[in-house]
């Protein structure tokens, strides 16, 4: 079946300008999971959506972020006024539930902020 | 602060050896799971161990978890050149996010 997809895979803008990035999860996944990887490290947490629950939004590093799901499908992951210190390569992520279960990774999007 | 950590930062080995990653972590945990990563886009699931087991494997791999000493390692064996990638550690403590580390990154010489 498909896999987690992600759009645009890369994308370049100017400091300043707002960006949305989105993200297609697995069908019938009800978990759905965005981190962010800076160059040569780890994934950041940022944000997880498990059904109609609230979501935990505990990972985002500062206000400019945000993000929305429309029901157990796509979410979108909003950065305004973005900044140089934004460019990572955003990753999404879905399982069949939350926690304990293994996460599907899409490919990601490659931001970079001139 | 990362709560898994991997261990080495990196390793080059011949095509044929084996190649162990170690992961330590802090808290307690709900499961482990290792993650390889090729040219720093989209992770793969490799395998997934939970904190009531102590080994399990799948092909080449296999990962051995000591909930005492907070660590886990991941063996591949006959290596390939294939297999060169970044593989990450990953911590779930019920929590539902997972905590990743730093990552080692793998270089098999054909």
């Amino acid at each position: 079946g498909a896999g987690v997809s992600q759009s645009p895979s890369n994308k370049v803008t100017e400091k300043g300008k707002d960006v949305e990035l989105r993200c297609d999860p697995i069908s019938g996944h009800t978990a759905l999971y965005w981190y962010r990887q800076r160059l040569g490290q780890g994934l950041e947490f940022l944000i997880y959506f498990q059904g109609n629950s609230a979501p935990d939004k505990s990972g985002l590093p500062s206000d400019r972020f945000s993000a929305e799901r429309t029901g157990e499908s796509v979410s979108t992951l909003t950065i305004q006024r973005t900044q140089q210190e934004d460019s990572a390569v955003y990753l999404c992520a879905s399982s069949l539930v939350a926690s304990g279960e293994s996460q599907y990774f899409g490919p990601g999007t490659r931001l970079t902020v001139l | 602060s990362q709560q898994g950590e991997e261990d080495p930062q990196a390793l080059s080995i011949q095509e044929g050896e084996n190649a162990t990653m170690n992961c330590s972590y802090k808290t307690s945990i709900n499961n482990l799971q290792w993650y390889r990563q090729n040219s720093g886009r989209g992770l793969v699931h490799l395998i997934l161990i939970r904190s009531n087991e102590r080994e399990k494997h799948s092909g080449r791999l296999r990962v051995t978890l000591d909930t005492s000493k907070k660590s886990s390692s991941l063996l591949i064996t006959a290596s390939r050149a294939a297999d060169t990638a970044s593989y990450f550690c990953a911590t779930d403590d019920s929590g539902s996010r997972l905590t990743f580390g730093e990552g080692t990154q793998l270089t098999v010489n054909p």
